[in-house]
């Protein structure tokens, strides 16, 4: 079945820093979405992509739609504390009675040091 | 504009007890689903409805039981709690299934 498989699982760095993580498939996705979860919330949406080859930017954030449609990767410029928490990469489920559902990835946890 | 809320925020249970996890929108959206969050797992789909009166499984509906009267709301019952089902649970919606789902701010269930 379809798999979302996200590196890195976890991630420590310096205030300032860039940050880079990336989700891959075996399958084919149409849509890829990154989210954004804090802790005690839910996830919230940062991105969505939607057309292969497709770059685009939210403040520092900025995610590509991978060109085969198997992969996508977000990044993070000038990281802030304001930062931590789970990354999540998503993606619309294809097969059987569950279109339009996600499934995600593990997710990417970062923690900045001020 | 609430957007997507669920009730309790925490819940402790006895094996075998039964309860219900509400959830409630008020986007006017179609598609509402519950997923289930555990360490290192993300997020794996519980049932999902499409509208009202419809629903179906996703990838982990074992133990659980959803139903969906109205557009706005879409409950999730656990028949007999047990301890696997210890965890944190989201519902989410969105208007037309394939992007942007709204997530609620999840309720932490402690099954003991």
């Amino acid at each position: 079945g379809q798999q979302l498989n996200q590196s890195p699982q976890s991630m420590f760095i310096q205030e300032g820093e860039d940050v880079s993580m990336n989700c891959t498939s075996s399958s084919i996705f149409n849509t890829w979405l990154w989210y954004k979860q804090e802790p005690g919330e839910g996830p919230v949406l940062l991105i969505a992509l939607y057309k292969a080859g497709e770059l685009t930017s939210n403040g520092r954030l900025t995610a590509q739609f991978g060109i085969t449609r198997k992969d996508s990767f977000l990044n993070i410029s000038a990281s802030i504390p304001s930062d931590v928490g789970i990354y999540f990469c998503a993606g619309p489920m294809n097969y059987g009675g569950s279109q339009g559902n996600l499934i995600f990835g593990k997710g990417t946890k970062l923690s900045v040091k001020p | 504009n609430a957007g997507v809320t669920q009730t309790p925020k925490f819940q402790v249970l006895k094996t075998g007890q039964s309860m219900t996890l509400q959830c409630a929108q008020d986007m006017n959206h179609e598609y509402m689903s519950w997923y289930r969050q555990d360490p290192g797992m993300g997020l794996r789909l519980i049932h999902y409805s499409v509208g009202a009166g419809i629903t179906d499984q996703g990838e982990v509906p074992n133990g659980y039981n959803v139903s969906r009267s109205t557009t706005e709301d879409f409950p999730l019952r656990l028949l007999s709690a047990a301890p696997s089902q210890t965890s944190v649970y989201f519902c989410a919606s969105s208007y037309d299934g394939q992007y942007g789902y709204t997530f609620g701010s999840g309720t932490r269930l402690t099954v003991v």
